[in-house]
């Protein structure tokens, strides 16, 4: 079991470029969560999907930002046009339909500066 | 809707101290409840976790007791150590899946 697992740790980019990360959940676990958090702050919750369906998104998701799942793995978080707000720690964690508790796990983080 | 709320911090410390952080929910269901630990610039760390009433949860001498009667789950460790200092976040979550829902975080400091 190697946790989750997030790519890259940190990332610079100019305004108006778009970025990538990548979230590899705990291998046996089929649900996969992620989150946004800026600087003391608690975590906000971003999406959230079983699989590969998307069952929920905040309304923080706007439409520069998209996930995806495809094959019921991995997971990338794609936000466009980033704009100077995007500036945050972005947290993917995943969790098993089998476990009762649904403890979620979480990776270490994307750090995410826009210049 | 579901609310989980901590007190605030920040908490200081003296290193052999007694914690306590208050945690009280507000949930439509019968969730699962959490502690999550975050030291500076990393993500978070699963402290503890109770799955049903009276459950008691506990972890480096860290405890939480799920109370249902009074919706809460505060944190208490009986002499904290400076290796202690972090952000501390109670959160909920079902288990039939669905997010978790953070309180607003508790720091605590602790002074040698």
């Amino acid at each position: 079991d190697t946790g989750v697992s997030q790519d890259p740790r940190h990332k610079i980019t100019k305004r108006g470029q778009n970025v990538t990360f990548r979230c590899d959940p705990i291998s046996e676990h089929n649900r996969l969560y992620w989150y946004r958090q800026t600087l003391g702050q608690g975590p906000e919750f971003l999406t959230y999907f079983q699989n590969e369906a998307q069952l929920e998104k905040s309304r923080l998701l706007s439409d520069r930002f998209s996930a995806e799942r495809p094959k019921g793995s991995f997971s990338t978080l794609e936000i466009q046009r980033t704009e100077q707000g995007d500036s945050a720690m972005y947290l993917c964690a995943s969790s098993s339909q089998g476990d009762s508790g649904n403890t979620i796990y979480f990776g270490e983080g994307s750090w995410l500066t826009v210049v | 809707g579901d609310s989980v709320t901590q007190m605030e911090g920040p908490v200081t410390l003296s290193e052999e101290a007694f914690l306590t952080i208050n945690c009280t929910y507000t949930a439509t269901g019968y969730p699962s409840l959490f502690w999550y630990v975050q030291y500076p610039g990393e993500g978070l760390q699963l402290l503890l976790k109770a799955t049903k009433a009276d459950d008691k949860g506990s972890n480096k001498g860290f405890e939480a007791t799920y109370r249902k009667e009074t919706t809460s789950f505060h944190l208490e460790k009986g002499s904290v150590q400076v290796s202690d200092s972090a952000v501390y976040f109670c959160a909920l979550t079902y288990n039939q899946g669905g997010k978790l829902i953070f309180g607003q975080g508790t720091e605590l400091s602790v002074k040698p």
